[in-house]
């Protein structure tokens, strides 16, 4: 079966720092999408990609789709506070499920 | 952004009670699924369903059940709650049955003691 890596699986910085966080895929898959997650919460859509070698911002967020279509990061510059939580990859085919990574876990310290 | 409502967020029920997770959404989407997941881990797919009268089970073996009746209804059920249940439940929709991105409820908290 495939299998999804996410890394780091936690993060812990210092407010105003810059951060990274991947995901790579034994699979092939036509989208990437980047959910958060806050403490006792649904995920939240961040971001979604649909094409390989795709950069997209959305405000303090980078993500991108790799060109060979088995990775994709995700970058938050200038964190703040309130980017604590859990980060999800979740890679699909077209009409099929998403596939959740392990999550990276983001603390931040003031 | 989808509006989707989930009750009761937190649910502290002794073994062997039936319980019934509700999910709503008002977007008219027709794909909506059941995640499980542990405190801080990765979501797995337990339900699904393609629009009323569809339902599938997911990756993850589950001894719940789900049905579909209406459109915007898409509640969870457990006949007999056991500490192995305890977890979060998170419900999901999507908007038509080629969509990808789906929108997610706040989650239901599920203890059993």
């Amino acid at each position: 079966g495939q299998q999804l890596n996410q890394s780091p699986q936690s993060m812990f910085i210092q407010e105003g720092e810059d951060v990274s966080m991947n995901c790579t895929s034994s699979s092939i898959f036509n989208t990437w999408l980047w959910y958060k997650q806050d403490p006792g919460e649904g995920p939240v859509l961040l971001i979604a990609l649909y094409k390989a070698g795709e950069l997209t911002s959305n405000g303090r967020l980078t993500a991108q789709f790799g060109i060979t279509r088995k990775d994709s990061f995700l970058n938050i510059s200038a964190s703040i506070p309130s980017d604590v939580g859990i980060y999800f990859c979740a890679p699909a085919n077209a009409g099929n499920m998403l596939t959740f990574g392990g999550g990276t876990r983001l603390m931040v310290k003031p | 952004e989808a509006d989707i409502y989930q009750t009761p967020r937190y649910l502290v029920i002794g073994t062997g009670k039936k319980i019934t997770l509700e999910c709503s959404q008002t977007m008219g989407h027709d794909k909506m699924y059941w995640y499980q997941q542990d405190p801080g881990m990765e979501l797995h797919l337990i339900h699904y369903s393609y629009g009323v009268n569809s339902t599938e089970k997911g990756d993850l073996s589950s001894e719940s059940t789900v049905s579909r009746i209406r459109t915007e209804h898409f509640p969870l059920t457990l006949e007999s709650a056991r500490p192995s249940h305890t977890s979060q439940y998170l419900c999901a929709s999507s908007e038509g049955l080629a969509a990808i991105e789906q929108f997610f409820g706040p989650g239901t908290r599920l203890t059993v003691l």
